[in-house]
C-alpha cells in the first residue's frame, strides 16, 4: 500500500540553523510534490510545489529537493526563525490531482 | 480575496445527531475537496468535487457521511447519525482547477467537531 513517511514527528533547533525535513514515500509515483505549513488551530498554507522532472526548487529561504530514485524529498529552511514554528506536511499529487499528505513535521525553533 | 471560508469553527454535538459543516470556495475555484485530520490519522481526503460534480468519494468512511455541492460557491459535508469516532477537524480546500496536480489548495481554518 502507499506510504508517506515525514521524519520524526518532533524537530528542535536553534534560532540561525538549517532546518532539514524529510518526506519519503513508497509504492507510489508522484507527478507533484507539495509542502504545506500548518500552525495551531489553522489550515494548512500551501509554500512549494515540485515537479517529478525537477531536482530542487528554491523560495527565498526555503529550498526543496525531490529524488524520484530515492522516493524522497528535502524540505530545507535556511536562516531559521522562531517564526518558522509550525508543523510541515508534504503531499503527493497524481496528474488527476489527489493529494496524499504526511503526517507532518512539527519544527521548533528556539531563539 | 476572504479565501476559503468554513462555518462553524467549532461544533459540540451528542451522538446520533445529524451535524452539516459548510464551505465557501474562493471564487473562480473550480476544484473542492473535503478533508479531515486526527492525529491517529493525520490529514485524510474524503472527497473532491470538479465543477460542482464529485469525482471521487473513494475517502468518505461510510453511508452516514454525504456531500453536496449544489453551485460553485457552497459546499456541504453532512453526518447522520454522527459518533463520537467522528470527532476530529474538517477542512475544505479549494484549487483553480482539477485534473492538473500542479495547483496549490487553499484550505479554510476547519471546522473542529466534538461528538459527545
Amino acid at each position: 500500500s502507499q506510504k508517506i513517511e515525514q521524519n520524526s514527528e518532533a524537530l528542535n533547533i536553534q534560532e540561525g540553523k538549517t532546518a532539514t525535513l524529510t518526506c519519503n514515500y513508497t509504492n507510489y509515483s508522484p507527478a507533484y510534490l507539495q509542502w504545506y505549513r500548518q500552525d495551531p488551530g489553522r489550515g494548512p498554507v500551501f509554500l512549494l510545489l515540485i515537479r517529478e522532472n525537477e531536482k530542487e526548487k528554491r523560495k527565498e529561504r526555503l529550498k526543496v529537493t525531490f529524488d524520484t530514485t530515492l522516493k524522497q524529498s528535502l524540505f530545507h529552511i535556511t536562516a531559521s526563525q522562531p517564526a518558522d514554528s509550525a508543523t510541515y506536511l508534504c503531499a503527493l499529487n497524481t496528474n488527476a490531482g489527489k493529494s496524499t499528505f504526511g503526517d507532518g513535521t512539527t519544527l521548533t525553533v528556539k531563539p | 480575496d476572504a479565501g476559503v471560508i468554513q462555518s462553524p469553527r467549532h461544533e459540540v454535538t451528542e451522538m446520533g445527531q445529524e451535524v452539516t459543516l459548510r464551505c465557501k470556495p474562493i471564487s473562480g475555484h473550480n476544484s473542492l475537496f473535503w478533508y479531515r485530520q486526527t492525529m491517529m490519522r493525520g490529514l485524510e481526503l474524503l472527497i473532491y468535487f470538479n465543477n460542482n460534480v464529485p469525482i471521487d468519494d473513494s475517502g468518505m468512511p461510510e453511508d452516514r457521511f454525504s456531500a453536496k455541492m449544489p453551485n460553485a460557491s457552497f459546499s456541504t459535508l453532512k453526518i447522520q447519525p454522527s459518533e463520537p469516532r467522528d470527532s476530529a477537524v474538517y477542512f475544505c480546500a479549494s484549487s483553480e482547477r482539477t485534473g492538473w496536480g500542479d495547483q496549490p489548495q487553499h484550505f479554510g481554518d476547519g471546522t473542529r467537531l466534538s461528538i459527545l
